[in-house]
């Protein structure tokens, strides 16, 4: 069965840096796309980005300026920094699996950790 | 890249079919047959329902159905019951390989 968990501070100061990091286990991190979405509170869900293996990545055009994904293959993990947060980018973050298409492309998010809530405040 | 666009809010009685719409463009859902639902109780996260339209993963009811007409993909619930209460969300794969989802669909079992 597969699992993602995801861990990282809970509060982040304005104008830095949000880090996260996704554990995943009962599966190779090297078989699938692995991506981030967040939920403002109250709000919708918003897809942030997603990495393969190799490192490469697909961000939403939106956040893609503040935004970096890498793997760590050794450690079975992947991680999200978001840089010069403000108190918008308080939301409840998940990471999840991606199953693709025959064509490769993203298919839908069959497998997600139970989000970790991270607040922007000073 | 907008969202995909949902109702705010759809209810049905138990017993009774809901139909939830997401309406995209042609460089989203008009492009890709690659929509997906996604169920979401308070506090919980999402649970993929539907992919590729129509097809349901291992475990989900045959009570929930997918189906797209040009833009516009629909979820549709048969047979309501109590705990199909939850928000609902689409997702499709945009231009570049990228996602996006819809605003989401609050349903209410009366």
């Amino acid at each position: 069965q597969v699992q993602l968990q995801e861990s990282g501070p809970g509060l982040v100061k304005p104008s830095e840096t949000l880090s996260l990091t996704c554990s995943v286990s009962g599966d190779s991190i090297s078989t699938y796309y692995w991506s981030w979405i967040r939920q403002t509170p109250g709000k919708g869900l918003e897809w942030i980005g997603y990495i393969y293996y190799s490192g490469s990545t697909r961000y939403n055009p939106s956040l893609k300026s503040r935004v970096t994904m890498s793997v760590d293959t050794s450690k079975n993990q992947f991680s999200l920094k978001l840089r010069s947060v403000t108190a918008a980018d308080t939301a409840v973050y998940y990471c999840a699996r991606i199953e693709r298409d025959v064509y490769n492309y993203p298919r839908d998010l069959d497998y997600w950790g139970q989000g970790t809530l991270v607040t922007v405040s000073s | 890249q907008s969202a995909l666009t949902q109702p705010a809010s759809v209810s049905g009685s138990p017993g009774q079919s809901i139909t939830i719409s997401c309406t995209g463009t042609n460089s989203d859902i008009g492009n890709y047959n690659l929509v997906s639902w996604y169920q979401q109780h308070p506090g919980k996260a999402p649970k993929l329902m539907i992919y590729e339209v129509t097809k349901r993963p291992s475990g989900i009811s045959s009570r929930f159905s997918g189906s797209k007409s040009g833009n516009t993909a629909s979820l549709t619930i048969s047979g309501l019951q109590a705990e199909d209460e939850a928000d609902y969300y689409c997702c499709s794969c945009a231009g570049s390989s990228t996602l996006l989802f819809g605003g989401g669909t609050r349903l209410t079992v009366l």
